[in-house]
């Protein structure tokens, strides 16, 4: 089986532009979480979608936005981007969502806010 | 709340020695899930290990072994022999029952194996 993808893999955007991420979970897998990871807050969880629907939300401001799609495809979405938003993204996917699941993560999407 | 701390930041051993990567957890919870994830270089996190909170029998898979004592609240992890290939981030992480998939991770350790 293919692992969990994430594209772009690196970005540059400048402050104020707005970024979409994408991530494909893993064939067959439903539920898929993001985390920001930064030198200063280590890896800190963003949401988590299931099903297409939200089921958690770390603390971030909104600009900070994202959807599931039918086929368990997710997007992230930053507004209004800051220079502290510079950060590894990082996509991990689980089958069912459940307290049995492990999350398998992709290699990320490395983005730069000038 | 829950928390958890990987108190070393850094440690730098020789090849063939062995290594133990700590990692200390809190939580109110019953029941929980503890994990550790191996990040090279390229960025990637790689799933190692899944302990649930009923089942504290340790784990051995090849070099690797995990100690998990609830008495202490720890989840330590050991590396035999170890190997360059070995050197990467390391990372302890925990995440409640229920219907959440999220991870609460520590700041991780940087094992770097010298040749």
């Amino acid at each position: 089986k293919a692992g969990v993808t994430q594209t772009p893999r690196y970005l540059i955007k400048t402050r104020g532009q707005q970024v979409t991420l994408s991530c494909s979970p893993i064939s067959g897998h439903r539920s898929v979480s993001w985390y920001q990871q930064t030198p200063g807050q280590g890896l800190q969880f963003l949401f988590e979608y299931f099903s297409e629907t939200q089921r958690n939300k770390g603390n971030f401001p909104g600009r900070f936005s994202g959807r599931q799609f039918s086929n368990s495809r997710s997007e992230m979405n930053v507004s209004t981007l800051e220079l502290g938003d510079s950060a590894l993204y990082l996509c991990a996917s689980s089958p069912r969502g459940d307290s049995t699941d492990t999350q398998y993560f992709g290699p990320g999407t490395r983005l730069t806010v000038l | 709340a829950q928390k958890v701390t990987q108190a070393q930041t850094e440690i730098s051993v020789v090849e063939k020695e062995d290594v133990t990567l700590d990692c200390v957890y809190e939580t109110r919870d019953t029941t929980y899930y503890l994990f550790w994830y191996k990040q090279p270089p390229s960025g990637e996190l790689v799933f190692l290990i899944r302990r649930n909170s009923f089942d504290e029998q340790n784990e051995i898979s090849g070099r690797y072994s995990w100690n998990f004592q609830k008495s202490t609240s720890s989840f330590n992890f050991t590396i035999t022999a170890s190997q360059v290939v070995d050197s990467a981030v390391y990372f302890c992480a925990l995440r409640a029952g229920g219907a959440t998939n999220k991870l609460i991770f520590g700041t991780g350790t940087l094992l770097a194996v010298q040749p």
